[in-house]
Order: C-alpha cells, then structure tokens, then sequence
C-alpha cells in the first residue's frame, strides 16, 4: 500500500518570501506520478504542479517548483515570491502508474502574511 | 471548456435519509472518483469509475454506492445517513495518470 505524509499541518510565510512544503511517499512501485493539488477556501481542489517518477528533472511552474528526491521518497513544494493568493491547504498526492487510485496526504494549511 | 460540475454544492438531510450527489466530468473524461472530506480524516476515496464499471473502491460500508452512465457522468449514493457523514463530497475526473485529476467544487453535505 502507498502512503503520504505530510508532517507540516501549519505554515505561515511572508508575502514575498520563500517557503517550502515538505512531503515523504512510500510505495514499492518504482513508476509512479507525484502531485501538488491547492484548495483555496472556495474549496475548489487545483493541481498546481506534477512530476513523473522516471524523470530526473524537477518541475517547475512559474513560482512552484519541486524537490524531487526519489531515493529519499521526497517530493517538496518550493513557492517562490509568496502572494496572499497562495493562502490555500496544499495537498501532496502519489499515484503509482499501474493503479487508478490517488494517495493524499493529510495537507499543510498555508497562509500568507501580508 | 467546461470544468467538473457537481451538483447540489449543498446538502442539509436527517439521520436514516438517502442522498444522491452528481457528477459531470470534464468531456472527453471517461475516469471520475469519489472522495470523502472530513477535517479529522482529510480525504478519502470512496471509488473510481471508468466506461460505466468500478474499477477501484475504498474503504466505506455498503451504504455508500456509485455508478456511472454512458455519457460519464456520475451519481453517488449514501443510503441511511448517520452523523458521521457530513462531509465535503469531491468529484474528480481524469483524462489519463499521468495528467492528475481536475476537481468539482463539491457537495457540503450536513446530517442532522
């Protein structure tokens, strides 16, 4: 079974600033796809950034990027220039390429100081 | 392009009643899951459906059903309700695994 742990239930950073969400995955598949999903209040889920297990090279999207370390089965979120827009839950998900079911993990509450 | 569109996005129902929530996945989505939110357990899947069968379940009594139809769209089906299922009901459709999900606003269901 998979599991996703994201040890950092609350976060606060200053707008403008860096902060770093941390997420750890155990699995024994060795193909697999990491998410970082954001629900804003509106509750809306958002994917905000993906990364494919076989691929070395960590994703970026704008001011979201990833530290993906897949010895460790670490997956951080770096926001970059925080806005108060990024105020959100961030949820880390796992999903092996063989299954059809997403793991979460139990989020991080992020908000954004002005 | 239309996102996925859960309907009603609230629920107030009495303990012992039935619930039926939809599901209309992003078109050209033949994957929609279902996931239980609750502040204590964070979420958790009900089940997927993909082309009008179950291909995966979670953990949750029989009194929680799903389906879905030829045109992808999905229901959900809670049948006597207990307090315990007040919740956030998200719906989430997918292209393929690789493309994550893309998420409803969901249904805030209320037992009382």
């Amino acid at each position: 079974a998979q599991t996703v742990t994201q040890s950092q239930p609350e976060m606060s950073v200053q707008e403008a600033e860096t902060v770093t969400l941390s997420c750890t995955y155990d699995t024994s598949e060795s193909n697999y796809y990491l998410f970082w999903y954001k629900q804003p209040p509106s509750r809306q889920m958002i994917l905000v950034i993906r990364q494919e297990a076989y691929k070395q090279q960590n994703a970026t999207e704008n001011r979201f990027s990833v530290n993906f370390q897949k010895a460790a089965k670490s997956f951080s979120l770096k926001i970059s220039d925080s806005q108060l827009g990024d105020t959100a839950m961030y949820f880390c998900a796992f999903r092996a390429s063989t299954g059809n079911q997403f793991y979460f993990g139990t989020g991080t509450s992020l908000t954004v100081i002005p | 392009k239309a996102g996925v569109t859960q309907t009603p996005r609230y629920l107030i129902k009495t303990r012992g009643q039935q619930v039926t929530l939809s599901c209309s996945p992003i078109s050209g989505h033949r994957s929609v899951s279902w996931y239980q939110q609750t502040p204590g357990q964070g979420l958790q899947f009900l089940f997927e459906y993909f082309s009008e069968t179950q291909r995966n379940k979670g953990n949750f009594p029989g009194r929680f059903s799903g389906r879905q139809f030829s045109n992808s769209r999905s229901e959900m089906n809670v049948s006597t309700l207990e307090l315990g299922d007040s919740a956030l009901y998200l719906c989430a459709s997918s292209f393929a695994a690789n493309y994550g999900y893309t998420f409803g606003s969901g249904t805030r269901l209320t037992v009382v």
